[in-house]
Parts: C-alpha cells; sequence; structure tokens
C-alpha cells in the first residue's frame, strides 16, 4: 500500500520568499508521484509529476519538485513567492495506471505582502 | 484546451433521495476516476473504470454505483443520501496510451444534502 506525508498543514512566507512543501511517501515499489494545487471552490489542477524520468521535474509557474528515492521525498518548491500561489496544495502518489491516487493531506500556504 | 466537464456544477438534495452526477472527460481520454472530498480534508478515491472496464475500487459505499458509457463518459448514481454525503464530488480522467499515470480534474460537484 502506499501513502504520503505532507509535514506542515500551514506555512506562511511572505511574497518574494522562498516557498518549500514538503511531502514524504511509503511506497514498497516505484512510485509515481505528483504535486496539485487547489484554489478554494475549485478543482485541482496538475502542477507537476515525476514519472521514473528525470529526478528533478518542473512544473507550471515556476515550481519544480525533486524526487530523492533514499530520503523519500518529493518536496516542492519555488524560488519566490507571488500573491497568486496563496491556495492549497496536495502531494499524490500512484502505484498503477488506471488506479486511484492517494493524497497527503494538503498544505494551506499563504503568501504576505 | 478542452478539460473535464461535470455536471451539475452544484446540486441540493433531500435526505433519502437519489442523485446523478455526470463526467465528460477530456476528448480520447478512456480512464475516468471519482473523488469526494468533504470540507477541509483530501480527496478520497471512490472508483475507477478503464474502457468501460472497473479498474480500481476504494471506499464506495454501496448506496453509490458508478459506470462509464461507450463514448467514456461515467455517472456516479448515489441512493439514500444521508447528510454525510454532502461533500465535492470530483471526476478526473487520464489517456493510457499516455503512459504518463497522470489525472486531470474536472471542477467538481458540490452536493449538499439537508
Amino acid at each position: 500500500a502506499q501513502s504520503v506525508t505532507q509535514l506542515g498543514s500551514h506555512v506562511s512566507v511572505s511574497e518574494g520568499a522562498l516557498v518549500l512543501l514538503r511531502c514524504n511517501y511509503s511506497s514498497s515499489v516505484p512510485p509515481y508521484l505528483f504535486w496539485y494545487v487547489q484554489y478554494p471552490n475549485q478543482g485541482l489542477q496538475l502542477l507537476l509529476k515525476y514519472t521514473s524520468a528525470a529526478t528533478l521535474v518542473k512544473g507550471i509557474n515556476g515550481f519544480e519538485a525533486e524526487f530523492k528515492k533514499s530520503e523519500t521525498s518529493f518536496h516542492l518548491t519555488k524560488p519566490s513567492a507571488h500573491m497568486s500561489d496563496a491556495a492549497e496544495y496536495f502531494c499524490a502518489v500512484t502505484l498503477e495506471y488506471g488506479n486511484k491516487l492517494v493524497f497527503g493531506a494538503g498544505t494551506i500556504l499563504r503568501v504576505k505582502s | 484546451a478542452a478539460g473535464v466537464i461535470q455536471s451539475p456544477r452544484h446540486l441540493i438534495k433531500e435526505k433519502r433521495e437519489t442523485a446523478t452526477l455526470k463526467c465528460y472527460p477530456i476528448p480520447r481520454h478512456d480512464t475516468v476516476y471519482w473523488y469526494q472530498q468533504g470540507p477541509g480534508q483530501d480527496p478520497q478515491f471512490l472508483i475507477s473504470f478503464y474502457e468501460k472496464m472497473q479498474s480500481d475500487k476504494g471506499s464506495i459505499p454501496d448506496r453509490f454505483s458508478a459506470q462509464q458509457f461507450s463514448d467514456y463518459h461515467s455517472e456516479l448514481n448515489m441512493s439514500s443520501l444521508e447528510l454525510g454525503d454532502s461533500a465535492l464530488y470530483f471526476c478526473a480522467s487520464s489517456l493510457y496510451k499516455a503512459f504518463t499515470y497522470e489525472q486531470y480534474f474536472g471542477p467538481g460537484t458540490r452536493l449538499t444534502v439537508t
């Protein structure tokens, strides 16, 4: 079975500061990992994905994540936060095509001006 | 680009009533997934279909059923509605031949049971 742990249910950063959202996974086989963003009362938008190719993955809106097998981590970063980045971010894992995505509990990112 | 379409976007039902949620996947996508998201919670997987066959099943109540049709759209049928069924219901779709495993989500249907 697979699982995802997101450390920190709320993260607050100043505009222009580094964003770091943490995600650790547990899986008995090589996982496929994703980050999604959700704005209030909206659907989930795919930010980026790791599917066993490059370990450093670049996504939309300047976000990137690095897959570290030794640490079972897939942390999301962005060099400079923008006010529009304020949202809830979910890390998710799946093991097989057509099967469920298992989500972490989510991290709400607040960006202060 | 075309996205996943869900209808209706909002639905209000009374306890013990039935509800049908519809999902139209991205064109040419052959796999659909259903998730339930309660207030302040992460999405919970309900069920998925690939080429009209069930491919995975999560914690879907027996009162719920779903199917995928020949045009790949899917419907989630919910009977004997309970207050606890109030949630956002998301449909997602993907394409098997893409071999990339990501799922694309629709805007959701907000179900309120009173």
